[in-house]
C-alpha cells in the first residue's frame, strides 16, 4: 500500500515560534491530504486539508503547502500557543483506494512557555 | 455538523469473552465507515471498511472471524472484538467519510484482562 513518511516525531518550539511538519508519500495519484490534530486519548480532528490540484491553503494560524512534483506536504503553525500542543497526523488518500485514509507516523508537538 | 459517536468509550473484559463497539453518524448517513485500532504513542491503523448493506472490506493481516463488522443501517457500525486477548487491549476508533473528509468518533479503550 501507499507509504507516508513523516518528520519530524517530536517537535519542541517556545510560545509564539512556527512549527513545521513535513511528510512525503510515493504514489503520484494521491489526490486529498488531510492533516489531523490528536490530544491525548481524544478522536483525531481534522485542522486543515488539501487537494492535488491546489498548492497552499491557509486557515488563519495554520497552512498547508504541497509540492506534488516533489510529492510532498507540510503543515505550517505560525505563533504557536501551548493548546497546539498534540500529536499531529499527515493522511492522504489515493483515488482509486476506496476512499481509504493512510496515516503518518504522527509528530508530537510541544509548545513551550 | 459531521458528528460522530461511539460506545461505550471503555471496557474492561476477561480474556475469552467478546466486546461490541458501536459507532454512530448523529447528523448524517454514512454509506461508508472505518475502523482503526490505535496503540500507545502509535499512528492509526486501518483495520477494515465497512460498507452499509454489504460485507466489510478488511485490512491485509486483519482476523475477519476475529473482528467481526456489521453496518446494518447508514448512521451504525459496529465492531465486535470475538474471543479477546489481552494483545486486542488497544484504542478502537471509528470514523465515517463524508465525500472525502472522515470524521472520527471518540474511540473505545478496551481492556483485556
Amino acid at each position: 500500500g501507499e507509504n507516508v513518511e513523516q518528520h519530524p516525531s517530536t517537535l519542541s518550539v517556545q510560545e509564539g515560534d512556527s512549527a513545521v511538519i513535513k511528510c512525503t508519500y510515493s504514489d503520484s495519484a494521491s489526490n486529498y491530504f488531510p492533516w489531523y490534530k490528536q490530544e491525548l486519548g481524544k478522536r483525531p480532528q481534522l485542522i486543515i486539508d488539501i487537494r492535488s490540484n491546489v498548492g497552499e491553503k491557509k486557515d488563519q494560524r495554520i497552512a498547508v503547502t504541497l509540492n506534488k512534483t516533489a510529492k510532498h506536504f507540510s503543515l505550517h503553525i505560525t505563533e504557536t500557543q501551548p493548546e497546539d500542543s498534540a500529536v499531529y497526523f499527515c493522511a492522504l488518500h489515493s483515488g482509486g483506494g476506496g476512499n481509504k485514509l493512510t496515516f503518518g507516523t504522527g509528530t508530537q508537538l510541544k509548545v513551550e512557555l | 455538523g459531521a458528528v460522530v459517536s461511539q460506545h461505550p468509550s471503555w471496557v474492561i473484559c476477561k480474556s475469552g469473552t467478546s466486546v461490541k463497539i458501536e459507532c454512530r453518524s448523529l447528523d448524517f448517513q454514512a454509506t461508508t465507515m472505518f475502523w482503526y485500532r490505535q496503540f500507545p504513542k502509535q499512528s492509526l491503523m486501518l483495520m477494515a471498511t465497512s460498507n452499509e448493506g454489504s460485507k466489510a472490506t478488511y485490512e491485509q493481516g486483519v482476523e475477519k472471524d476475529k473482528f467481526l463488522i456489521n453496518h446494518a443501517s447508514l448512521t451504525l457500525s459496529t465492531l465486535t472484538v470475538t474471543s479477546a486477548h489481552p494483545e486486542d487491549s488497544s484504542f478502537y476508533i471509528c470514523s465515517a467519510r463524508v465525500r472525502d473528509t472522515q470524521y472520527f468518533g471518540p474511540g473505545t479503550r478496551l481492556t483485556v484482562l
